[in-house]
């Protein structure tokens, strides 16, 4: 079972709005990501979270806000965005160990800021 | 990372092989190449990984050249569902710091026609 579970799959929000993006995973990995993916783009990472801490935030302004209420979970809060975040927002886990950290992807929630 | 260097598009025709290369010539020794799609509006797919030694799996086959400088993703009889971007990647098989980011590069678009 390699499933990565995002919910909203759709958002759309105001620019004024609070949202939250959720993704689960049940797979025991430690490692959590958000990527970001505008249209005919590769995603491009956001962050990583390692045993609920954040790792890595590649400047991502701070309207976005991620948490990790645990290791099953990872949250991305959103708010005072702006129309051009309008994206599909990934999330992905992984293992931790150096005996396998092959990185798996959930179907993304499309975000529509307006 | 490494990066890597993909044909923007290919065309395959139904039944038969579908064989997509990548050039990494400035590979490390402890990079692996990977490989990953993403079918239009889902999230991407992981295919297969290798080191230095030819993969195979239930999806697909990777040839990776002795010298490791450049790689061949096979699938041995493409049908209309495999139309998508592909991607090769190469990142260290490890865990901690920079081992965590994946980095797409733009990617194949493999279209499969009936």
């Amino acid at each position: 079972d390699t499933e990565v579970t995002q919910t909203p799959k759709h958002l759309v929000m105001g620019m004024t709005n609070k949202k939250s993006l959720k993704c689960e995973q049940h797979m025991g990995h430690r490692a959590m990501y958000w990527y970001k993916q505008k249209a005919k783009k590769p995603p491009e990472l956001m962050f990583v979270y390692s045993y609920e801490k954040l790792s890595i935030n590649e400047s991502v302004p701070s309207r976005f806000s991620p948490e990790c209420p645990n290791s099953s979970l990872l949250n991305l809060h959103l708010h005072a965005l702006q129309p051009e975040d309008s994206a599909l927002y990934l999330c992905a886990s992984s293992r931790q160990r150096t005996g396998g950290n092959t990185i798996y992807f959930g179907e993304g929630s499309w975000l529509t800021v307006v | 990372d490494a990066k890597t260097t993909q044909p923007p598009s290919m065309d395959c025709a139904e039944g038969r092989a579908a064989n997509l290369p990548c050039n990494h010539s400035t590979i490390s020794g402890n990079e692996y190449v990977y490989w990953y799609r993403q079918i239009h509006s889902q999230g991407p797919q992981y295919i297969i990984h290798g080191l230095k030694n030819n993969e195979t799996n239930e999806m697909a086959s990777l040839i990776i050249t002795e010298d490791r400088k450049s790689s061949t993703l096979i699938l041995p009889h493409a049908t209309l569902r495999d139309t998508a971007v592909y991607y090769c990647i190469v990142r260290v098989y490890g865990s901690g710091g920079s081992n965590y980011k994946l980095t797409f590069g733009k990617g194949t678009l493999l279209t499969v026609n009936p």
